[in-house]
């Protein structure tokens, strides 16, 4: 398995502010993934963030509005820029994360983000 | 889009076997069958998966028709830490794909 953390693990913002969550994985991996829950809702990838290269955006999210940094194999952010009430959601990294000869993805406990 | 069909949910007596269903009809010969679930708003935990073959570990078993186009998560002795919204999800295994979630199955088990 991985350890994953995040932080923060909740917040309450303003809108039109912006918010760094950050995701730490205990040991090297190469992909990182970014998810968001909406409220009721099931999880939907944002983006997938490459050690070394641009991360790859989903349809329906930008870089503009989440921009994402991965400056080692340890550690992502990820930014929600300019936020409205609409970007109130629980916000999850993951990784994948090789096994017993097979691979899957293990999530961090989640961000809870709350706009105002 | 989710390549999966559940039921938005089930019940379960406690200490019970909970069997939940899963459709996926269009799974390609290379996809394995994945479980989650996800307890209140934490972060999503791995289960099991598997390909063509019943698996099972220390939390469940799968069970995956012979044509692979439905299969079953089984909970033995479901207790009430199992109630969660439990995720089938089809995906290639290995190269870092993504996976994509459907509405799952809320699983409540009762006292």
């Amino acid at each position: 398995s991985a350890v994953i953390s995040q932080k923060p693990s909740r917040d309450i913002c303003q809108r039109g502010t912006s918010l760094t969550i950050q995701c730490q994985v205990d040991s090297q991996v190469t992909m990182m993934f970014w998810y968001r829950q909406q409220p009721g809702q099931s999880l939907t990838l944002i983006a997938t963030a490459n050690q070394g290269s641009e991360a790859t955006y989903e349809s329906g999210f930008v870089i503009d509005k989440f921009p994402i940094s991965r400056p080692n194999l340890t550690f992502s952010t990820l930014t929600v820029s300019n936020m409205s009430p609409e970007d109130s959601s629980i916000y999850l990294c993951s990784v994948d994360r090789q096994g017993s000869g097979w691979e899957t993805q293990y999530f961090g406990p989640g961000t809870r983000l709350l706009v105002l | 889009d989710a390549k999966t069909t559940q039921p938005p949910s089930m019940d379960c007596a406690e200490g019970r076997a909970a069997n939940l269903p899963c459709n996926h009809s269009t799974i390609s010969g290379n996809e394995y069958v994945y479980w989650y679930r996800q307890i209140h708003s934490q972060g999503p935990q791995y289960i099991i998966h598997g390909l063509k073959n019943n698996e099972t570990n220390e939390m469940a078993s799968l069970i995956i028709t012979e044509d692979r186009k439905s299969s079953t998560l089984i909970l033995p002795h479901a207790t009430l830490r199992d109630t969660a919204v439990y995720y089938c999800i089809v995906r290639v295994e290995g190269g870092s794909e993504k996976l994509v979630f459907g509405k799952g199955t809320k699983l409540t088990v009762n006292p």
